[in-house]
C-alpha cells in the first residue's frame, strides 16, 4: 500500500508562474488537508476537505485554491507565486475530518523554492 | 488567539529519559497528538489523549491535563534514533489541527 503519495518532491518556480502540487491517497480517506511548514513555526492548515466535493478554508488560504473531484486526489494550485510561498508543503489525509481519534497521515511533502 | 508552546530544543543522554512538554490555550478542544518527525521527513502519529491522564505505549507515553492546558511526551531508554523532532498539537472545536512549532531531541551517546 502507497498510502499518501505527493509530487513534485521539489521544484524550483519563477515568481509569478503557476504551479499544481499533486497529492493522492489509497486508503479510502475521507479528509484531506494541506500545510505548509516554515522553519521555526508550527505547520499551518491552507486548505481542508472532509469529503469529496467539499472543500474549506483553513489558517493560511490567500494565494492558494484547491479541489476535491474524488476521494484520492487533492491538487494544490498556486495561480501567481510569490517567494513567500517557498516552503515545504505536506498533504494529509484522515479517515474523518470531525470525530474520533483519527490521526492524519502524511505525505512525504513537497520542498517548493520561488525565486 | 490560540497557541501551543514547546521548548524549541532539549537534549539528552542516549538511555535516559526526557520530559517534552506542551501547553495550549485553544478555541475548543477535542484532543491532542504528539508526532515525530525526522529531519527532512514526514510527521507521524505517536499518541493521542483526550481525557486526563496517561497514556503509555511502549517506551513512549503522553500526559494530559484539560484543566491545566498542559501535556507532556514522555520517552524511556531513549536511542539514537529518537533523536527527532516532536509536535504538539491540539485538535480545536472546529476538529482542526493547531500545532506547536517542535522540540527538536538531541541524544547524544
Amino acid at each position: 500500500t502507497a498510502g499518501i503519495t505527493q509530487a513534485p518532491t521539489s521544484q524550483i518556480l519563477a515568481a509569478g508562474r503557476s504551479m499544481t502540487l499533486r497529492c493522492t491517497q489509497d486508503m479510502r480517506h475521507n479528509a484531506m488537508y494541506w500545510y505548509r511548514q516554515d522553519l521555526g513555526l508550527g505547520l499551518r492548515l491552507i486548505h481542508y476537505s472532509n469529503t469529496a466535493g467539499t472543500t474549506g478554508k483553513g489558517e493560511v488560504p490567500d494565494g492558494y485554491s484547491v479541489s476535491r473531484a474524488n476521494t484520492d486526489d487533492f491538487p494544490l494550485t498556486l495561480a501567481s507565486a510569490v517567494p513567500s510561498q517557498t516552503s515545504v508543503y505536506f498533504c494529509a489525509s484522515s479517515v474523518s475530518g470531525t470525530s474520533g481519534n483519527n490521526e492524519q497521515f502524511f505525505g512525504p511533502g513537497t520542498r517548493l523554492t520561488v525565486l | 488567539g490560540q497557541n501551543i508552546d514547546q521548548p524549541t530544543e532539549m537534549t539528552a543522554t542516549e538511555g535516559a529519559i526526557v520530559q517534552i512538554n506542551c501547553t495550549y490555550q485553544t478555541s475548543g478542544f477535542n484532543g491532542l497528538f504528539w508526532y515525530q518527525q525526522h529531519a527532512g521527513e514526514a510527521p507521524t502519529f505517536l499518541s493521542y489523549n483526550v481525557l486526563d491522564g496517561l497514556e503509555e505505549k511502549g517506551r513512549f507515553s503522553s500526559f494530559l491535563s484539560r484543566s491545566k492546558g498542559y501535556s507532556y511526551l514522555l520517552l524511556k531508554e531513549l536511542q539514537m534514533k529518537d533523536s527527532a523532532s516532536y509536535l504538539c498539537a491540539v485538535r480545536d472545536s472546529n476538529y482542526q489541527l493547531i500545532w506547536g512549532a517542535g522540540t527538536k531531541l538531541i541524544i547524544k551517546p
